[in-house]
C-alpha cells in the first residue's frame, strides 16, 4: 500500500521569504503522480501542483516549485515570497495510474500547517 | 467556486441518526471521490464512483453506503451515527475512468461538516 508522510506538523516564516515543506512516500509503483493541495482556514481543499513522476523535470506554478527526487522517493515543496495568504495546512498526495479498472484514488499525507507571519 | 457543490455545508444530529450528504461533480466529470476529514485520521479515502458504478472502496464503515445516480451526482448516507462519525465530508470529482490513466486532477468541494451530538 502507498503512504505518504509529511514529517513537519507545523512551520512558520516571515512574509517575502522561502519556506520548504518536506514529503516522502512509498510505493512499489513506477508511474505515480504527486500533488500538493492546500487547505486554508475556509477548509477548502485547493490544487497547488503537481508533478508526473516520468518528467524529471521538476514542476513549477509561480511562487510555487517542487523538488522531485524519484529514487529517494522525495518530493518537496517550495514557496517563494511567501504572502500572508499562503497560511494554511498543506497536503501532500500521491496516485497511481492504471490502465484498466483500478482507482486513481488520492492518498493523503497527514499535513503541514504553515503560517506566514508578517 | 470550485464547480463541485455539496449539500448541506453544516449538519448537527444525535448519535444513532441517519443522514444523506449530497454532491454534484464539475460538468463532464465522470467520477467521484467521497473523502472523511477529522482531527485525528487526516483524509481518509471513503469510496469512488466511476459513471454509476462503483470503482474503488476505501476505509469506509459498514454503517455508510453511497451511490452515484444517472446525472452523475452523488450522496454518502451515513447511518447508526457515532460521536466519531463528526467530521468533514469532502466530495472531489475529475473526468478518470475516460482512458483510465492520465494526471488526473481531483477537484474538491467545499465539505460537508457534520456534528454529531
Amino acid at each position: 500500500a502507498q503512504t505518504v508522510t509529511q514529517s513537519q506538523p507545523e512551520m512558520s516564516v516571515q512574509e517575502a521569504e522561502t519556506v520548504t515543506l518536506s514529503c516522502t512516500y512509498d510505493t512499489s509503483e513506477n508511474n505515480y503522480y504527486l500533488f500538493w493541495y492546500k487547505q486554508p482556514p475556509s477548509r477548502q481543499m485547493i490544487l497547488v501542483i503537481r508533478q508526473e513522476a516520468y518528467k524529471q523535470q521538476n514542476a513549477t506554478e509561480n511562487r510555487f516549485s517542487v523538488n522531485f527526487q524519484k529514487a529517494a522517493k522525495s518530493f518537496s515543496l517550495k514557496i517563494s515570497d511567501s504572502q500572508l495568504g499562503d497560511t494554511a495546512m498543506y497536503f501532500c498526495a500521491f496516485m497511481t495510474t492504471t490502465f484498466q479498472g483500478g482507482s486513481e484514488k488520492l492518498v493523503f499525507g497527514k499535513g503541514t500547517k504553515l503560517t506566514v507571519n508578517p | 467556486d470550485s464547480g463541485v457543490t455539496q449539500t448541506p455545508k453544516h449538519l448537527i444530529t444525535a448519535t444513532g441518526q441517519r443522514v444523506t450528504l449530497r454532491c454534484s461533480p464539475r460538468s463532464g466529470d465522470l467520477s467521484v471521490y467521497w473523502y472523511q476529514q477529522s482531527l485525528d485520521q487526516g483524509l481518509q479515502f471513503l469510496i469512488q464512483y466511476y459513471n454509476g458504478e462503483e470503482r474503488a472502496k476505501g476505509n469506509i464503515l459498514e454503517r455508510f453506503s453511497a451511490q452515484q445516480f444517472p446525472d452523475l451526482h452523488s450522496e454518502l448516507n451515513l447511518s447508526s451515527l457515532e460521536l466519531g462519525d463528526s467530521a468533514l465530508y469532502f466530495c472531489a470529482s475529475s473526468v478518470v475512468g475516460v482512458l483510465g490513466s492520465g494526471a488526473n486532477v481531483l477537484t474538491f468541494g467545499a465539505g460537508s461538516r457534520l456534528t454529531v451530538l
